[in-house]
């Protein structure tokens, strides 16, 4: 069944050091999307790419970086740089529409808890 | 970018009961609206969307939405919840000529007793 593949499903972080989530599609979509959940304020986009080799920051991008080398891969690494990542991280995917809406399809998420 | 605001944050309803899971958006231009559930440690599952025509868009599990232009709403209902309807609901738009940028609403949480 094709679907997005998000691991690892929990991680533990200490204080300064990065860490890598990992996110695979086998939807063929063209674009991938990250988003970040905290607890009463629904959903933010950190970032997201259309095509491979290109991405665009979201509305929080600061401490997280991202790379498009495969269609299929859109890993998210948190930096010791975001200040607070103590989160649930959850991927997405879509087709490209020249008209009409970009239905997301979304992965079971990553709960990163910085200790 | 739009503002979603969901009106609610948490609902306690009965089992076979009705629920209204209200929802509005910040800005009148031509949108796209959706509604998402989560389950306890998943991701989200689309329930319903609406893109054009009519206003009344029904979706899985029973749930259904109608548009209001004017009020800038999208609320959700169902008829008679289960048990197994207590989730997380989030409503979600964006703009039709900037689709690529989903804005989620803060999400409310549905609680079904017997």
């Amino acid at each position: 069944d094709g679907g997005i593949t998000q691991s690892p499903k929990y991680l533990f972080r200490k204080e300064g050091q990065n860490v890598t989530l990992s996110c695979e599609q086998n939807l063929n979509h063209d674009a991938m999307y990250w988003y970040r959940q905290d607890p009463g304020q629904g959903l933010r986009l950190i970032y997201y790419s259309q095509i491979v080799n290109d991405f665009q920051k979201g509305d929080i991008a600061e401490g997280y970086s991202v790379s498009r080398e495969k269609k299929e891969s859109f890993p998210l690494t948190v930096t010791s740089a975001q200040k607070n990542p103590t989160a649930f991280y959850l991927c997405a995917s879509s087709i490209l529409r020249a008209a009409g809406a970009n239905v997301l399809t979304f992965g079971a998420g990553s709960r990163l808890t910085v200790l | 970018a739009q503002s979603v605001t969901q009106l609610d944050s948490q609902v306690p309803v009965f089992e076979e009961a009705p629920v209204e899971l209200r929802c509005n958006y910040s800005s009148s231009v031509s949108v796209y609206l959706f509604w998402y559930v989560q389950y306890p440690n998943q991701g989200l599952q689309l329930l319903l969307k609406y893109l054009s025509g009519s206003t009344l868009v029904k979706g899985i599990n029973g749930f259904e939405a109608e548009f209001n232009k004017s009020q800038t709403s999208f609320h959700l209902r169902k008829p008679s919840v289960h048990i197994s309807d207590t989730a997380e609901y989030f409503c979600a738009v964006s703009d039709a000529g900037d689709d690529y940028k989903l804005s989620f609403g803060a999400g409310t949480t549905v609680t079904v007793r017997a």
